[in-house]
């Protein structure tokens, strides 16, 4: 049982390259979300996505894209990356919309050069 | 949105009690009150969670007044291996202004030998 499953891992992009982070679980969760901890700092919330055929923004969706391509997978895009995008994505998934034990996975770590 | 307060940091020594709390003045109705525990180039990890009065698993207690304004966190004879950053969160709630599973800035634990 693998969880929630992140790739890639790391990742080093130019200014204005554009990259898709993918996540999936295999716990049957209705709800998945992306967030993103700068060095020393707590989460922020990117997108979330309360159930298959739905999300929302978070606290800081600007520069991001997702997609929610089946209950399974819950995609974040950056279209044009910038510097400021530099950071650590986590993704998480809980059961359902107000259930708040959440999985998150390993992470990915992003460089914008 | 439903905010937290929590302290930056805390020290502590092995095998002493560690007390966080956490201030949530504006908690909701529905709101249930959860921590969560992050270790360096981890993704939280779900600790513990309530509603009100006490909650006790094999990791730590939670202790929730009535007024539920505030929470605290208890950790018992601490290791080394309990130095991480702690998250309390509350909700989630849904609807417009708030948002799914928000997490603050955390208190950063140092436990020394």
């Amino acid at each position: 049982n693998a969880g929630v499953t992140q790739t890639p891992k790391f990742q080093v992009l130019k200014t204005g390259q554009s990259m898709t982070l993918q996540c999936a679980q295999d716990m049957n969760h209705n709800s998945m979300y992306w967030y993103r901890q700068d060095p020393g700092m707590g989460l922020r919330l990117i997108y979330y996505s309360a159930s298959e055929g739905t999300t929302d923004k978070g606290e800081v969706p600007n520069g991001y894209n997702v997609s929610r391509l089946n209950k399974r997978e819950f995609s974040l895009r950056l279209e044009s990356a910038a510097p400021s995008q530099t950071s650590v994505y986590f993704c998480a998934s809980t059961r359902d919309r107000v259930n708040t034990e959440a999985f998150f996975g390993q992470g990915t770590r992003l460089t914008v050069v | 949105l439903a905010k937290t307060t929590q302290p930056i940091s805390m020290d502590s020594y092995e095998g002493q009690e560690v007390n966080i709390t956490c201030s949530h003045n504006n908690i909701a109705t529905n709101d249930y009150i959860t921590w969560y525990q992050q270790f360096p180039s981890q993704g939280p990890r779900f600790i513990i969670q309530g509603y009100k009065t006490k909650v006790t698993n094999e990791v730590a207690s939670l202790f929730i007044p009535a007024d539920r304004k505030s929470s605290t966190l208890s950790l018992p004879r601490v290791s080394l291996s309990d130095t991480a950053v702690y998250y309390c969160l509350v909700g989630p709630t849904w609807g417009t202004g708030r948002r799914a599973l928000t997490f603050g800035s955390g208190t950063r634990l140092q436990v020394q030998p």
